[in-house]
């Protein structure tokens, strides 16, 4: 059974970091791509980042480029966002998601999510 | 950027009714659309995938049409499990998006 966990949510001061981890289990970690996806308190589904199963390959929404560093650890089964200057607008549940048949999207497992709260 | 544009914003129906929900593209975007099922406090769950393939686990009650920049989703006999927001997302052009969501409330 695929499982994603994320943690690593909080309150964070505006300019502040944070990092989220999504723990991994149920597939061939490294075969497939992963993504965040985030969404703000009452709002739609924002993408934010992808990373390819090697790692080799990231990618970024404009709103967060040169802010937010996906990464991932394929010997730990392990997914990461660094996320830095972090801004009120940031503030949302952040999911991990699978990417579907080895590309970046459909995401065809998701995690259960983890807040994001950037306030003073 | 594409954008997708989903109508009805929100969708009142009675269990045992049909729903159709509809997402459009700001330009072709091909099949590569997919659509997801959201409950309240839960993540979302892919239902559909290059907009006629039914995800693992779905019910053939749940279908889904279109290309190029119009795409529907079809319910063809709603259970009380549902009613919840559903979101299209495209994968035709980089970025992904995601269109804003259709509510699917019990009448």
């Amino acid at each position: 059974e695929v499982q994603l966990v994320e943690s690593g949510g909080g309150l964070v001061q505006p300019g502040g970091s944070l990092r989220l981890s999504c723990a991994a289990s149920g597939f061939t970690f490294s075969s497939y791509a992963l993504s965040w996806v985030r969404q703000a308190p009452g709002k739609g589904l924002e993408w934010v980042s992808s990373i390819s199963g090697a790692g080799g390959s990231t990618y970024y929404a404009d709103s967060v480029k040169g802010r937010f560093t996906i990464s991932r650890d394929n010997s730990e089964n392990t997914l990461y966002l660094q996320m830095n200057s972090l801004r009120a607008e940031d503030t949302a549940v952040y999911y991990c998601a699978k990417g579907a048949r080895g590309i970046i999207t459909p995401f065809d497992y998701w995690g259960q999510g983890t807040l994001v709260t950037v306030s003073s | 950027e594409i954008v997708l544009t989903q109508s009805p914003a929100t969708l009142s129906l009675s269990p045992g009714e049909r729903a159709t929900l509809s997402c459009g593209a700001s330009q072709s975007i091909s099949s590569f659309l997919a659509w997801y099922q959201q409950k309240p406090g839960q993540a979302p769950r892919l239902l559909i995938y290059d907009a006629s393939n039914r995800a693992t686990g779905v019910p053939a009650r749940f279908s889904g049409s279109g290309s190029g920049t119009d795409f529907t989703l079809t319910i063809s006999s709603l259970e009380p499990e549902d009613f919840a927001v559903y979101y299209c997302q495209q994968r035709g052009n980089w970025p992904p998006t995601f269109g804003q969501g259709t509510r699917l409330e019990i009448k």
